[in-house]
C-alpha cells in the first residue's frame, strides 16, 4: 500500500523568499503524485501532478515539484513566495489505476510580509 | 469555480439528527468521492462511486451512507449525528475510475453538530 509523509507540519517564509515543502512517498508500484492547495474555508485545488512523464513538473501559480525516485521524494518549490500562497498544502500519492489516493497530513505555509 | 457543486455550504444540526449532503460532479466525470476533513483526523476518504456503483470504501461509519444517481449526482447521508461528526465534508470527481489523473474538489459542506 502506498503512503505519503509530509516532513513539516508548518513552514514559515518571508514574502519574496523561496518556498520548499517536503514530501516523501512509499509505493509498491509506479506512483502518481499530486500536490493540492487548500485556502482557508475553501476546497482543495490541484497544483500539479506527476504521472510518469517528465520528472520536473510545473504547476499553477509558479509552483513546481521534482520526482526523485532514488530518494522517494516529491518536494514542492517556488522561487519567490507571495502573500497569497499562505494556505495548507497536501501531498498525495496513488497508483495509476487503483482507487486509493492517500493524502499527507498537510503542511501549513505562512508567508510573512 | 471547480465545476463540482456541493450543497449546502453550511449546516447546523442537533445530535441524533439526520442530514443529507449533495454533490454534483464536474460535467463528464463519472467518479464521485466523499471525504471528511476534521482537525484531529485530517482528510479521510469515506467512499467512492463510479457511474452509479460503489467502488471503494474507506473509513465510513455505519451511520453514514451514500449513493450516486443516474444523473451522476451523489448524496451522502449522515444519521444519528454525534458531536464528533462536525467536520468539513468534501466531494471530488474524476473522469476515470482510476485516480491517476487527479480529482477535482468541491468547496465543501461545513457540518456543525450541536
Amino acid at each position: 500500500a502506498q503512503s505519503v509523509t509530509q516532513l513539516d507540519s508548518h513552514v514559515s517564509v518571508s514574502e519574496g523568499t523561496p518556498v520548499l515543502l517536503r514530501c516523501n512517498y512509499s509505493s509498491s508500484y509506479s506512483p502518481s503524485l499530486f500536490w493540492y492547495v487548500q485556502h482557508p474555508n475553501k476546497g482543495l485545488q490541484l497544483l500539479l501532478k506527476y504521472t510518469s512523464a517528465a520528472t520536473l513538473v510545473k504547476g499553477i501559480n509558479g509552483f513546481e515539484a521534482e520526482f526523485k525516485k532514488s530518494e522517494t521524494s516529491f518536494h514542492l518549490t517556488k522561487p519567490s513566495a507571495h502573500m497569497s500562497d499562505a494556505a495548507e498544502y497536501f501531498c498525495v500519492v496513488s497508483d495509476l489505476w487503483n482507487n486509493d489516493m492517500r493524502f499527507g497530513a498537510g503542511t501549513r505555509l505562512t508567508v510573512k510580509p | 469555480d471547480s465545476g463540482v457543486t456541493q450543497t449546502p455550504k453550511h449546516l447546523i444540526t442537533a445530535t441524533g439528527q439526520r442530514v443529507t449532503l449533495r454533490c454534483s460532479p464536474r460535467s463528464g466525470d463519472l467518479s464521485v468521492y466523499w471525504y471528511q476533513q476534521s482537525l484531529d483526523q485530517g482528510l479521510q476518504f469515506l467512499i467512492q462511486y463510479y457511474n452509479g456503483e460503489e467502488r471503494a470504501k474507506g473509513n465510513i461509519l455505519e451511520r453514514f451512507s451514500a449513493q450516486q444517481f443516474p444523473d451522476l449526482h451523489s448524496e451522502l447521508n449522515l444519521s444519528s449525528l454525534e458531536l464528533g461528526d462536525s467536520a468539513l465534508y468534501f466531494c471530488a470527481s474524476s473522469s476515470r475510475q482510476g485516480v491517476g489523473y487527479g480529482y477535482t474538489f468541491g468547496s465543501g459542506t461545513r457540518l456543525t453538530v450541536v
